[in-house]
Formats: structure tokens, C-alpha cells, sequence
């Protein structure tokens, strides 16, 4: 199947810095992507759709300024966690549709990145 | 509005046992279906997917789903659990273009030896 990737797969940060992730898509290009947060035990919420070329469009509640998206290429999305604290430490998953000639088949997840903010 | 329900936070069945989850959704149009699978730490698969046509799918690692329009429910079974099935399960909907997918809060999935 399709494969996303993401990376880092954990990073360990201290309070006020930036951490960048980067989400993937191997075999396939992706003109959308997406980024969701899970908090432990709990299931996923959407953050913000990443579109190739065009600005993301951010869930309600969802600081953009915080949680800076670029998707610079159709294989590429990152995410910038801008002046981390505490309260930002999560799970972050991306994931991008498939389309199959022309259609949509699925979205795929990557394997997720943990975020720990000291 | 749109909502996915899983009704079964945790569930614990022995080995070999049939098994299954339960799915029900709340969705404006005709809805595309998918159930995933998370093991701890990592990223979602997809274990099966329905669009349209035959209302039972099968997946992978041999899970199938039933999509029953009357009910409003997408349940996730197997026929014989095996201890490598242990992991978290998360039904969802998506819109026909995929710019929104729709998770249920997951059920928990125990394996007794």
C-alpha cells in the first residue's frame, strides 16, 4: 500500500523553541495533506489541511501562527511547532489522500511523530 | 452534524474468539467508511474501506465490516482473534472529496491468552 512517512519519530525540545516535522509521501504524490493531534488515549483531531501550493486551512481553535504549515511540493508537508511549551507535547500524525487515476481512494497515515516539550 | 460513535471504549476477548466493534455514524450524505488500526505509538493502517456497492468489505488481516444504511452502522469482525490483533481501532468518515474524516474516540482492544 501507500506509504507516509514522517520525521522525526520523537524529539524532546525545551520550552520556547521550534521543532519542525516533516510528513512524506513516498510513492505517490499528495495534493493534500493533513495534520492531526492525538492526546493520550483519545482519538485524533483534526489541526489543519496542508495544500500543495496554496496556504493550509486551519481547524477552529488551531493558532496558525503557532503551528506554521508549509507544503512546498506534492510529496512534502512540514509543521512547525513555533515557541514550544508544555502544553503543546503530543502525538502529531499527517496523512495524505491517494488518488488512483484520478480518484480518490484513501488517505493513509504516517507513523507519527512524538513531541516532548520540557 | 457529523459524528462517528464507537460505543465500546475497551473490549477483552481470548484468543480464538470471534470478535466484534461496533460503529455508528451520523452523516448528511452517503458516507465513505473506513476502519483503521493503531498499535501503541505508532501511526493508523487501514484495515478496510466502503464507497459503494456490496455492503460487506473485507480487509486485511482478515477483519470484514458490514454497512447497514438502516442502522446507520459500519461494524468491524472477525471470525477468530489472535493475540497480534491487540492494538486500539478507530472507525471513520470521511467526505466524498477526503477534506474531512470523521474519527470515532477509538475502542481498545484486549487479547486474553
Amino acid at each position: 500500500g501507500a506509504v507516509v512517512s514522517q520525521h522525526p519519530s520523537r524529539v524532546i525540545c525545551k520550552s520556547g523553541t521550534s521543532v519542525k516535522i516533516e510528513c512524506r509521501s513516498l510513492d505517490f504524490q499528495a495534493t493534500t495533506m493533513f495534520w492531526y493531534r492525538q492526546f493520550p488515549k483519545q482519538s485524533l483531531m483534526l489541526m489543519a489541511t496542508s495544500n500543495e501550493g496554496s496556504k493550509a486551512t486551519y481547524e477552529q481553535g488551531v493558532e496558525k501562527d503557532k503551528f506554521l504549515i508549509n507544503h512546498a511540493s506534492l510529496t512534502l508537508s512540514t509543521l512547525t511547532v513555533t515557541s514550544a511549551h508544555p502544553e503543546d507535547s503530543s502525538f502529531y500524525i499527517c496523512s495524505a489522500n491517494l488518488r488512483l487515476a484520478g480518484v480518490l481512494d484513501t488517505q493513509y497515515f504516517g507513523p507519527g511523530t512524538r513531541l516532548t516539550v520540557l | 452534524a457529523q459524528s462517528v460513535t464507537q460505543p465500546d471504549i475497551h473490549i477483552t476477548v481470548s484468543e480464538g474468539a470471534s470478535l466484534e466493534l461496533r460503529c455508528n455514524y451520523s452523516y448528511g450524505a452517503t458516507p465513505y467508511l473506513f476502519w483503521y488500526v493503531q498499535s501503541p505509538g505508532q501511526g493508523l493502517q487501514l484495515l478496510l474501506k466502503y464507497f459503494s456497492g456490496d455492503t460487506l468489505v473485507q480487509g486485511i488481516k482478515g477483519f470484514e465490516a458490514e454497512f447497514k444504511r438502516s442502522q446507520s452502522s459500519f461494524n468491524l469482525r472477525k471470525p477468530s482473534v489472535h493475540w497480534s490483533d491487540a492494538a486500539e481501532y478507530f472507525c471513520a468518515v470521511g467526505a466524498p472529496n477526503f477534506n474531512k474524516f470523521y474519527f470515532g474516540s477509538g475502542t481498545k482492544l484486549n487479547v486474553k491468552p
